[in-house]
């Protein structure tokens, strides 16, 4: 079974800073999806990124962007210039791409980022 | 509708009563999905429904749990003799079809058994 490990329950950064959050993942698949989701105090997660395994480039969306290590089993995300309105809880998650792939999402227990001003 | 709508937005229940949980997905998402997050933990798959039928229960805790999407829009969760342990808040999200599409979320129904 996969599973995803988050080992930083809380961050802290300065505005304008830049800050990096770890995963790690476990699974046997050579083809899946690793996401990002955003989660603020409304409760509505919010995708912030998504990596396909198969891609050897990193994805980037704005200030965010990711290291995708896949022999290392590793998918952090680094923050850039961070901001007031990054504060929230992360989320890393893993989506298989096998026998009629659905979005049915492993998800870490979380990261809680602080952004201080 | 614009986005995934969840009703109710918080739920206070007694234990061993009935709770129904309403998801109204994204207009022409074919695709919904409902997970659990407890506190301090992240979302945990419940059930996956591709139009009207349930393609996956698998999530499901026990038979007291139980979910409908009668016309392929709505959904409904619905909990019997609910327990303490049920006390989390629940996530729908929908996507078109499925596969590559990405998942919009709701809100979320915080449910809290006393």
């Amino acid at each position: 079974a996969q599973t995803v490990t988050q080992s930083q329950p809380e961050m802290s950064v300065q505005e304008a800073e830049t800050v990096t959050l770890s995963c790690t993942y476990d699974t046997s698949e050579s083809d899946y999806y690793l996401f990002w989701y955003k989660q603020p105090p409304s409760r509505q997660m919010i995708l912030v990124i998504r990596q396909e395994a198969y891609k050897q480039q990193n994805a980037t969306e704005n200030r965010f962007s990711v290291n995708f290590q896949k022999a290392a089993k590793s998918f952090s995300l680094k923050i850039s210039d961070s901001q007031l309105g990054d504060a929230a809880m992360y989320f890393c998650a893993y989506r298989s791409d096998y026998g009629g792939a659905t979005n049915k999402l492993i998800f870490g227990t979380g990261t809680l980022l602080a952004v201080q001003p | 509708g614009a986005g995934v709508s969840q009703t109710p937005s918080n739920k206070v229940t007694e234990k061993g009563k009935y709770v129904e949980l309403r998801c109204d997905p994204i207009s022409g998402h074919t695709a919904l999905y409902w997970y659990r997050q407890s506190l301090g933990q992240g979302p945990e798959f419940l059930i996956y429904f591709q139009g009207t039928g349930a393609a996956d229960d698998s999530g499901l805790p026990n038979d007291r749990f139980f979910a409908v999407r009668p016309e392929g829009s709505v959904s409904t969760l619905k909990i019997q003799r609910t327990e303490r342990g049920d006390s989390a808040v629940y996530l729908c999200a929908s996507s078109l079809s499925d596969g590559a599409n990405v998942l919009t979320f709701g809100a979320g129904s915080r449910l809290t058994v006393l």
